[in-house]
């Protein structure tokens, strides 16, 4: 069966650190990959998506950035945090039309 | 600009009745809407799918309805339970890539 690995599951950084995030799933191969922010009392918002390794589509342009090194390996990082990225980080999979989440990374940025 | 809607003030039901949410989509006709079940700190778990030429989905005691008039979809929970108490998230899907979500509705199920 498949499976969604993200880590960590808490980060506390403060203003101008940077990050990363990293996610994998296992138990499938070439899955379209996403991550999406949910910040208190809002919905999903799609940051980033890709189809294949190296092939990555930002939704919305910030200082967020994501990469696809393996085909199961896809990562989000930042090199300056702002107070604004505060969030709960959300990665996911999907080979048809259903999405699976992991469990997320609480972000808080001080 | 393309969006979904949900109530976002809480749904409180007693045990055993019949709870309905409710989603609505505004400036775009998706092809595909789904529901997703979030517990608190959690990801969303997918529940159901439901394609535009199909007017009603049912698993177990979920059943999903699309109206493409109405432009909306809603998302029912027979025999209610404590344990069915979490926020449902509405989704659409566009091409294959594109996914807008709801703010969900927070149900709660009293004892």
């Amino acid at each position: 069966s498949q499976t969604i690995h993200q880590w960590p599951a808490t980060l506390v950084q403060p203003v101008g650190s940077p990050l990363s995030l990293e996610c994998t799933v296992e138990g499938t191969s070439n899955p379209n990959l996403y991550w999406y922010r949910q910040a208190a009392g809002r919905g999903l918002q799609l940051l980033f998506y890709s189809v294949g390794i190296g092939q990555i589509s930002s939704e919305v342009p910030q200082n967020l950035s994501a990469s696809r090194p393996q085909d199961r390996q896809f990562i989000l990082s930042s090199k300056k945090l702002l107070l604004s990225d505060s969030g709960f980080y959300l990665c996911a999979w999907s080979a048809g039309y259903e999405q699976y989440f992991g469990p997320g990374t609480r972000l808080t940025v001080t | 600009s393309q969006k979904i809607e949900q109530n976002s003030e809480a749904l409180n039901i007693q045990e055993g009745k019949t709870a309905t949410l409710t989603c609505n989509y505004t400036n775009y006709s998706p092809a595909y809407l789904q529901w997703y079940r979030q517990d608190p700190g959690r990801g969303p778990v997918f529940l159901l799918l439901i394609r535009e030429n199909e007017k009603e989905k049912r698993k177990e005691r979920l059943k999903v309805t699309f109206d493409t008039t109405l432009k909306q979809s809603l998302f029912h929970i027979t025999a209610s339970q404590p344990a069915d108490s979490a926020t449902y998230l509405c989704a659409s899907v566009s091409g294959t890539y594109k996914y807008i979500f709801g703010t969900g509705t927070r149900l709660k199920v009293l004892a």
